[in-house]
């Protein structure tokens, strides 16, 4: 299994508070992603990151920012947090390698509710 | 927007029967296409990747083809078992980069 962890892996929170979501990988991969999983729309895209402080929007990014201070670290935060961001939200790495079309391997999933 | 659909959206079968379902995608510019298996309260688990047109990729009981041409793939699972009872997604590179649509799987639930 690829080296990915996520926490915290359930979090409860009030709508308006910061929530912080963090990635954290072993095994040096150059990309990391967010996603969230809704019913009805699959796994959608929120950031993504090709390397250190190198980030870019996703298919759903708003209300969500990205840090990425170190390879192995990729952090999400919801700002004012909202019910709609209700969701599980999902981390993958991908190693990016030149030529080849790259799997994405995925960490176990953080359950976030916002009341 | 890279639009991936797959069909059915969901399907029951009985323990023995063999099945597949469907990922559609755009047929111009394909560069790749992902298969991947999603067991209810896990993460999704790489099945396979297929880059060529008449690729045929097989992980035991669970095969895939592609065809570029006309914008398919087929996943075939023979001989079900309880344990192949998940959702399967597909994804596609957008623009041939590392950000992958996914489209909305189809679930899978296999009866005994």
């Amino acid at each position: 299994d690829a080296g990915i962890t996520q926490s915290p892996r359930h979090k409860v929170t009030e709508t308006g508070t910061p929530v912080t979501l963090r990635c954290h990988q072993t095994e040096n991969h150059r990309y990391m992603y967010w996603y969230r999983q809704d019913p009805g729309h699959g796994l959608r895209l929120i950031h993504y990151s090709y390397g250190v402080k190198d980030t870019d929007k996703g298919e759903v990014s708003d209300g969500y920012s990205v840090s990425r201070s170190k390879t192995e670290d990729f952090l999400l935060t919801l700002e004012s947090a909202t019910s709609s961001q209700t969701s599980v939200y999902f981390c993958a790495i991908s190693a990016s390698l030149a030529g080849e079309a790259d799997t994405q391997y995925f960490g176990p999933g953080t359950r976030l509710t916002v009341l | 927007i890279l639009n991936v659909e797959q069909s059915p959206q969901s399907l029951h079968v009985q323990e023995g029967d063999s099945t597949n379902f469907t990922c559609s995608f755009p047929s111009s510019n394909f560069y790749a296409l992902h298969w991947y298996r999603w067991e209810t309260a896990k993460s999704p688990e790489a099945l396979f990747v297929m880059t060529l047109n008449g690729d045929e990729k097989k992980k035991g009981r669970i095969s895939a083809t592609l065809n570029t041409k006309e914008g398919y793939s087929y996943l075939y699972i023979k001989g079900s078992q309880p344990e192949d009872s998940a959702t399967y997604l597909c994804a596609l590179p957008v623009e041939g980069g590392n950000k992958l649509t996914f489209g909305t799987g189809t679930q899978l639930k296999v009866e005994l």
